[in-house]
């Protein structure tokens, strides 16, 4: 089956860095989304990997291994506004997206 | 200028009743979608569409049904509500899917519509 694992909630320092995991497996694969949601609000756009490797986008950061299935999204010089929920998306073959439950990040002073 | 608009924001409804929730996009996107949310914050799609196929995720019970007056438009009719329903419904919308031109195809949502059923 169809399957994205993701923690379910996180917590960081306002300052730090912190690396959110994703493990996928999909009916195929055409790349790897990221999206953040603030609560009651929609989910919007972060970053899109097909290729291994890192993406860098400022201050956040994906990374990919097709391999292992694995995707990480990595934030740095964290703010109180990056506190929001990030969802891990695997594209499949019929290029649906597949998601996982998200990850809850709590970001602390 | 919104880029894709739901109505209404909030629904709040009686079990056993029929609703519409009306979703348009101006991006000029030739697919749409229909996700739902629920409490557990879990996205599921219900549908895609586009000018040419339907894909509809066969868990979705038939009295969810989407209708498409044009290519900015895709609505969602729900019949004889239930509780089970309950849950913030997104629609969202990308250039296309499976076209090569596009490097990735990046989904846009609405805000989403909250039902409530009674």
């Amino acid at each position: 089956g169809q399957n994205i694992d993701q923690p379910t909630e996180m917590t960081a320092t306002e300052g730090a860095i912190v690396q959110i995991n994703c493990t996928y497996q999909t009916s195929g694969f055409n790349g790897l989304f990221w999206y953040q949601q603030h609560a009651g609000e929609a989910p919007t756009f972060l970053s899109y990997n097909v290729l291994d490797g890192l993406e860098e986008k400022g201050r956040f950061s994906s990374f990919l291994s097709r391999s292992k299935g694995y995707s990480y999204l990595l934030l740095k010089e964290l703010q109180m506004k990056d506190s929001a929920s990030y969802l891990c998306a695997s594209m499949d073959s019929n290029y649906q997206l597949i998601w996982g439950a998200g990850t809850k990040l709590i970001i602390k002073p | 200028d919104t880029a894709v608009s739901q109505t209404p924001k909030y629904l709040v409804t009686q079990m056993g009743n029929d609703k519409s929730i009306k979703c348009e996009q101006n991006l000029g996107h030739d697919t749409m979608y229909w996700y739902k949310q629920d409490s557990k914050k879990f996205l599921k799609i219900m549908f895609s569409y586009n000018n040419k196929e339907l894909i509809i995720n066969e868990t979705v019970p038939n009295r969810f049904s989407p209708k498409s007056p044009d290519k900015a438009h895709l609505n969602l009719h729900i019949n004889s509500l239930e509780l089970g329903d309950s849950a913030v419904y997104f629609c969202a919308s990308s250039q296309d899917l499976g076209d090569l031109s596009v490097t990735y195809n990046e989904q846009f949502f609405g805000p989403g519509t909250r039902l409530t059923v009674l």
